[in-house]
């Protein structure tokens, strides 16, 4: 069963950090390219970063470049992303999803979400 | 950056109702087109990909139409468990962009 759970989310100050974490099981995680996606809260689904299979690879949303890094570690498959500088309006839900080729790069599995709250 | 609409924002219907949401994408998008599912509190499901492909499991009443900019999506006869938030999402480029949603709820 294909599973992917976030973890690390969490009250941060503003200008703080923080490393999120997405631990798959069920399936090949070095063969499938990756993505994180946000909710703020009573808001829309957000596309935030995505790296390719072997980590060789980023794309980032213009509002989060230059402060958030995604990579991943094949070896213990797993997914990060790094928040650093962070703001009010990065407060969200982080999903990490997954990307499969076979269905035109839509997402077919997602995690259940790690809220972070970023306030003084 | 490939920009997604949807309309209308929100609905309000009952069972067994037809229902349609649309999606435009400001520019070409072929059949990179998908369509999700959430609920309030929950991860959004994939339903239908590449335009018009339904999902593994999904049910049979939610179809999806539509290429280049111009998408649909179509419940059949909605069932209870349809009460949900709709996102259309473009995977035509890396950053795949979101629709703004489409809440679906009780008449």
């Amino acid at each position: 069963e294909v599973q992917l759970v976030e973890s690390g989310g969490g009250l941060v100050q503003p200008g703080g950090s923080l490393r999120l974490s997405c631990a798959a099981s069920g399936f090949t995680f070095s063969s499938y390219w990756m993505h994180w996606v946000r909710q703020a809260p009573g808001k829309g689904l957000v596309w935030v970063s995505r790296i390719n299979s072997d980590g060789s690879s980023t794309s980032y949303a213009d509002s989060v470049k230059g402060r958030f890094t995604i990579s991943r570690d094949n070896a213990k498959n797993t997914l990060y992303l790094q928040m650093n500088s962070l703001r009010a309006e990065d407060t969200a839900v982080y999903y990490c999803a997954r990307e499969v080729g076979a269905t035109m790069n839509a997402f077919d599995y997602w995690g259940q979400g790690t809220l972070v709250t970023v306030s003084s | 950056d490939i920009q997604m609409t949807q309309s209308p924002s929100s609905l309000s219907a009952s069972v067994g109702d037809r229902v349609t949401i649309t999606c435009r994408a400001s520019q070409s998008i072929s059949s990179y087109l998908n369509w999700y599912q959430q609920k309030p509190g929950k991860a959004p499901k994939l339903l239908i990909y590449a335009a018009s492909s339904l999902q593994s499991g999904v049910p049979s009443r939610f179809s999806g139409s539509g290429s280049g900019t111009d998408f649909t999506l179509t419940i059949s006869s909605l069932q209870p468990e349809d009460f949900a938030t709709y996102y259309c999402q473009q995977s035509y480029s890396t950053r795949g962009t979101f629709g703004p949603g489409t809440k679906v709820d009780i008449k």
